[in-house]
């Protein structure tokens, strides 16, 4: 299996709503990416989890909250979000970490298109 | 930290070479280069990866000249579905964190 998953594929949400997205890995990955991205511009980092520890935050408000159950899942609890916050988020896995030369070849999910109404 | 700049769009036909060149001037001595292809509406899929000289692989061939303040990144005869957004990477080796940081990448168009 050399699928990331990610569900829900579409999510729509109120500003008051409390949701989650989901990542599913099962290729022995011991690092997984949560990532944002808007239309037409790239991907931008937001969480690095490396052995199901929080390893980067690259300053997320705290409306977005990471969460890594076990070394195949990957959540992102969202709450109270801002319309500026729809975009395609992306789950990724690696099998190296940070000093492996094989980290950057990250796996990517299909991603889950969130919209903030 | 190393930044990198490419060219915004490229247009080609089908059957044809492209090239798309990357530039990074101050990559450093641990960095090395990374491409990554993203069609509509998926995640970024990995290309290829190297250091120096030449890297080919099935999909893909990537030149690095001796000053490595380059890379290009050779897809030999496209076709409509190479149609996507390329992105070059740099990071470094030993930390591996710049190496998550996407640059804007270089939206190819194949035509019939």
């Amino acid at each position: 299996d050399t699928e990331v998953t990610q569900t829900p594929k579409h999510l729509v949400m109120g500003m008051t709503n409390k949701k989650s997205l989901k990542c599913e890995q099962h290729m022995g990955h011991r690092a997984m990416y949560w990532y944002k991205q808007k239309a037409k511009k790239p991907p931008e980092l937001m969480f690095v989890y490396s052995y199901e520890k929080l390893s980067i935050n690259e300053s997320v408000p705290s409306r977005f909250s990471p969460e890594c159950p076990n070394s195949s899942l990957l959540n992102l609890h969202l709450h109270a979000l801002q319309p500026e916050d729809s975009a395609l988020y992306l789950c990724a896995s690696s099998r190296g970490l940070a000093g492996d030369l094989s980290y950057n070849e990250q796996f990517f999910g299909p991603g889950t298109r969130l919209t903030v109404l | 930290l190393a930044k990198t700049t490419q060219p915004i769009s490229m247009d080609s036909y089908e059957g044809q070479e492209v090239n798309i060149t990357c530039s990074h001037n101050n990559i450093a001595t641990n960095d090395y280069i990374t491409w990554y292809q993203q069609f509509p509406s998926q995640g970024p899929r990995f290309i290829i990866q190297g250091y120096k000289t030449k890297v080919t692989n099935e999909v893909a061939s990537l030149f690095i000249p001796a000053d490595r303040k380059s890379s290009t990144l050779s897809l030999p005869r496209v076709s409509l579905s190479d149609t996507a957004v390329y992105y070059c990477l740099v990071g470094d080796k030993n930390t591996g964190r710049r190496a998550l940081t996407f640059g804007s990448g270089t939206r190819l168009q194949v035509q019939p």
